[in-house]
């Protein structure tokens, strides 16, 4: 079993639409959470923290749930700049990404 | 910009052969660690330096070493190359080791076919 696993994607969802993405770890030791954008063929940039109480930024929210070992993004009124690859990261001594789950807004 | 820079861009070897990438950090991050990302792939920890010490590896054979030096530059050697070291190389730094509040920057990769 990977240490983190995402979903497998693609996802193609057309302007202003919801999108939700999901994570799990095996690691109950890890203790910072993330998630990372990845644009095609450019390294990954750090989108957001993910906080047990939950936290917003804008049109993303992030949640992550440490008894389930689930950690969950959600992109709301998507634009077609939000489409890339969104990494789940999962640190304890050093950072656990997941493969990662591509997105696709289309006009 | 994320103040990291990594080189060469792109790197063509031949199995078999040797390589050293190279990466400078932001002035004062003290940590540096590397990834190697595989095509569909998320980044794989290879292994990550604090002032000049290794301070954690993955899971990636001794062929693969790293060096980090006091000007925040550091490099990644692979010894014997096959055709699986074929990746993206990402180095990441940040200011310190702290779990919980540190954040990495990521560099812009190194591109490595092995043919």
């Amino acid at each position: 079993r990977k240490e983190v696993e995402q979903d497998p994607g693609p996802f193609n969802v057309p302007e202003g639409a919801t999108v939700a993405f999901n994570c799990t770890y095996s690691n109950s030791a890890s203790q910072s959470f993330f998630w990372y954008r990845q644009d095609c063929r450019k390294e990954p940039k750090l989108l957001m923290s993910v906080y047990s109480s939950g936290n917003e930024d804008g049109r993303f929210t992030a949640q992550l749930n440490r008894a389930s070992q689930y950690i969950s993004l959600l992109i709301r009124d998507s634009k077609l700049s939000d489409s890339a690859t969104y990494l789940c990261v999962v640190k304890s001594n050093d950072m656990r990404f997941g493969a990662g789950t591509r997105l696709t807004v289309k006009p | 910009e994320t103040g990291v820079t990594q080189s060469p861009t792109h790197l063509i070897k031949t199995r078999g052969q040797q390589v050293t990438l190279r990466c400078s950090s932001q002035s004062g991050h003290n940590t540096v660690s590397w990834y190697q990302q595989a095509l569909g792939q998320g980044p794989q920890f290879i292994f990550q330096y604090y002032r000049e010490e290794e301070n954690g590896r993955g899971n990636f054979p001794p062929r693969f070493s790293g060096l980090q030096f006091p000007n925040y530059s550091s490099e990644l050697n692979v010894n014997a190359l096959e055709l699986d070291d074929s990746a993206l190389y990402l180095c990441a730094s940040s200011p310190g080791l702290d779990v919980l509040v540190d954040t990495q920057y990521f560099g812009p990769g190194t591109r490595l076919t092995v043919l």
